[in-house]
């Protein structure tokens, strides 16, 4: 079975310029998480979806970040303007059935993101 | 008040011997599941072991066990014969059953295997 898929799985880019990263979640997923890991931070809920829709979006650092899901088998992570303290590895894991305790989250490999 | 609490930010075994990696929760919800993820130097975060809230026996997968303590809500997770690949990042999680598909994740425990 595919697990979560990624992409891209290394990002180098200036500061300033737009970033997005894509996510695929595991067919039938119907909740997706973006989360965000740095050495100084550890790992950062962004925002969840639950059946496309966003719930939380609280960790969302900034107006710089937005994320979508248009459909349950695509997701976007976008920065705009990026900054060099956006560089960290950004995961998107999916997990299924609401309100079933035993489901784990699946990861994927993350982008690793770095901001000149 | 943290969701998830480990309280090891660095931990040392050597290499055959088996070593406790600490978890705590909080939670006002009866029913709840208790995950551990691996995060080696690669990066990639690998689901565990999981732990119902209602289930009675503690969960074992292979050389993992989780030692769960509901009363004084803990989940320790337990690598018996350590290896020198079990050197990464331990990471506890919790999903409750009335937050729906809401994780939470502890800070984590970077194990260190000696040869």
């Amino acid at each position: 079975d595919a697990g979560v898929i990624q992409s891209p799985r290394h990002e180098v880019t200036e500061m300033g310029q737009e970033v997005t990263l894509r996510c695929k979640p595991i067919s039938g997923h119907n909740s997706l998480f973006w989360y965000r890991q740095t050495m100084m931070r550890g790992l950062e809920l962004l925002i969840y979806f639950n059946n496309n829709v966003p719930i939380d979006d609280s960790g969302m650092p900034e107006d710089r970040f937005s994320a979508k899901m248009p459909n349950a088998s695509f997701s976007t992570l976008k920065i705009q303007p990026s900054e060099p303290r956006d560089s960290a590895v950004y995961f998107c894991a999916s997990t299924s059935k609401q309100g079933f305790i035993d489901q784990p989250q699946h990861f994927g490999d993350g982008t690793r993101l770095s901001i000149l | 008040a943290q969701k998830i609490t480990q309280t090891q930010p660095g931990m040392f075994v050597q290499e055959k011997e088996a070593v406790t990696l600490d978890c705590t929760y909080d939670t006002s919800d009866q029913s709840y599941g208790l995950f551990w993820y691996k995060q080696p130097s690669s990066g990639e975060m690998i689901f565990l072991i999981y732990q119902g809230s209602y289930d009675e026996q503690n969960a074992t997968e292979g050389r993992y066990s989780l030692n769960f303590q509901k009363a004084r809500k803990s989940a320790n997770l337990v690598i018996s014969a350590s290896q020198l690949g079990d050197s990464a990042m331990y990471f506890c999680a919790m999903r409750e059953r009335n937050t729906g598909n809401q994780f939470y994740f502890g800070t984590g425990t970077s194990l260190t295997v000696i040869p």
